[in-house]
């Protein structure tokens, strides 16, 4: 079964506008950690945000928030201000347990950013 | 800093070829993980190294597949008789034991089986 699903293949924002991309999760592990990544056509993985499973508040860094909703199972990326540069694949990824585990990633959403 | 490196960025080979991709992790990093991508999908966990020591190698496809890290810095990811459906993008990601949260990623090597 699939343990992250990202429903949207692709999504257009219009610059400056924000956007959200949706994930689902599922784990019967009380302790894991979800994680989105940027991955430009370059290739490489850009670590963006990361949500505990025991933290309160919803993450946020610079642009980048998370908004976790425990009891839907659900930990949408929400970018505010679109910009160009925003336009790559987002992996949304979990890591079950504590320590040192290895990720489970979804399939991607596909970002365009239009002008 | 520098930060985790991948050679080559690319290779060719012809299916039944031998072919080794090299990962640097971070200096002081313990934890190596290797993670193989295929056309639009997401990256797959292979193996997963805790020092030296493979601590988790249930991600690897097959015996065809193998790793080291043998001073617990760089490591080499192995394919023998490689198959055209091994074309994929290799990853590369360390962290530090204390900060398992952030895995960081080298740029991939794409392998291309002809």
């Amino acid at each position: 079964a699939q343990k992250i699903t990202q429903t949207q293949p692709g999504m257009f924002v219009q610059e400056k506008e924000a956007v959200t991309l949706d994930c689902t999760y599922d784990t019967s592990d009380p302790s894991y950690g979800l994680f989105w990544y940027k991955q430009p056509s370059s290739g490489e993985m850009i670590f963006l945000i990361y949500q505990g499973s025991y933290d309160q508040q919803n993450a946020t860094e610079g642009r980048y928030s998370l908004n976790f909703q425990k009891a839907r199972k659900s930990a949408n990326l929400v970018i505010s201000a679109s910009q160009l540069g925003d336009s790559a694949m987002y992996f949304c990824a979990m890591r079950e347990n504590s320590g040192n585990t290895p990720l489970v990633f979804g399939k991607g959403t596909r970002l365009s950013v239009i002008a | 800093g520098a930060g985790v490196s991948q050679t080559p960025s690319n290779k060719v080979t012809e299916k039944g070829k031998y072919v080794e991709l090299r990962c640097d992790p971070i200096s002081g990093h313990t934890a190596l993980y290797w993670y193989r991508q295929s056309l639009g999908q997401g990256p797959e966990f292979l193996i997963y190294f805790q020092g030296t020591g493979a601590a988790d190698d249930s991600g690897l496809p097959n015996d065809r597949f193998f790793a080291v890290r043998p001073e617990g810095s760089v490591s080499t990811l192995k394919i023998q008789r490689t198959e055209r459906g091994d074309s994929a993008m290799y990853l590369c990601a360390s962290s530090l034991w204390s900060q398992p949260d952030t895995q960081y990623f080298g740029p991939g090597t794409r392998l291309t089986v002809l």
